[in-house]
């Protein structure tokens, strides 16, 4: 059973239109993070919530918004996708309280910005 | 801040045989996590092998092991009878403990197992 959801698993938008990315969660984790992940690059961490405490990474492009109305859930805004923002889009949640912790990672997003 | 980095870009073994892949990081937390990630083509990535810095025992996890150096900073990966769905991007990450639990990936190694 999928544990860590998105949805779409593709999406095509149109230069500088919003797109919204979603991904849920069954592991009732504290923690979910949003990962851009380029073709055979590393995924690279865009931000990440433990609770409802938002921690920005320095070099994530103003762009890019996240909320997480509940524990489950959790969004990737794109307010004006450019060219440079098609790649795939992962989401991790772990339980963030120590012990034993990992990431679970859902399928991901493939966007595609034309 | 933590650096992960995989200096082995590719790398490529025969069937049956064994292949280590290196990672160092950098950090000057004391409590930690490392893990080895696998990402098949086109497919989701998953937990390969988790250890924990407090430990001083390295972690095993079936043909799948690890040498960890806590004062080199250096966390190796070795698969040993390597087999042909070993075939994927490894990836060794590094989270904080305690704190925000940022998890952070180096570039990743890309392995092809040959028949």
């Amino acid at each position: 059973d999928a544990m860590v959801i998105q949805n779409p698993r593709y999406q095509v938008t149109q230069f500088g239109k919003p797109v919204t990315l979603s991904c849920s969660q069954t592991l009732n984790h504290n923690v979910m993070y949003w990962y851009q992940q380029k073709s055979s690059q590393a995924p690279k961490l865009l931000f990440h919530y433990y609770d409802k405490d938002f921690n920005n990474e320095a070099d994530t492009p103003d762009n890019f918004q996240s909320r997480r109305p509940n524990t489950s859930f959790c969004f990737l805004d794109i307010r004006s996708p450019g060219l440079g923002d098609t790649a795939m889009y992962l989401c991790a949640t772990s339980r963030g309280i120590g012990g034993n912790t990992e990431a679970f990672f859902g399928q991901g997003t493939r966007l595609t910005v034309v | 801040a933590q650096t992960v980095t995989q200096s082995q870009p590719e790398m490529s073994v025969q069937e049956a045989e064994t292949v280590t892949l290196s990672c160092t990081y950098d950090t000057s937390e004391s409590n930690y996590y490392l893990f080895w990630y696998k990402q098949p083509p086109s497919r989701q990535m998953i937990l390969v092998i988790r250890q924990e810095a407090y430990k001083q025992q390295n972690a095993t996890e079936n043909r799948f092991s690890v040498n960890f150096q806590k004062a080199a900073k250096s966390f190796s990966l070795k698969i040993s009878d390597s087999q042909l769905g070993d075939t994927a991007m490894y990836f060794c990450a590094f989270m904080t403990q305690g704190g925000s639990e940022k998890l952070v990936f180096g570039k990743g190694t890309k392995l092809t197992v040959n028949p």
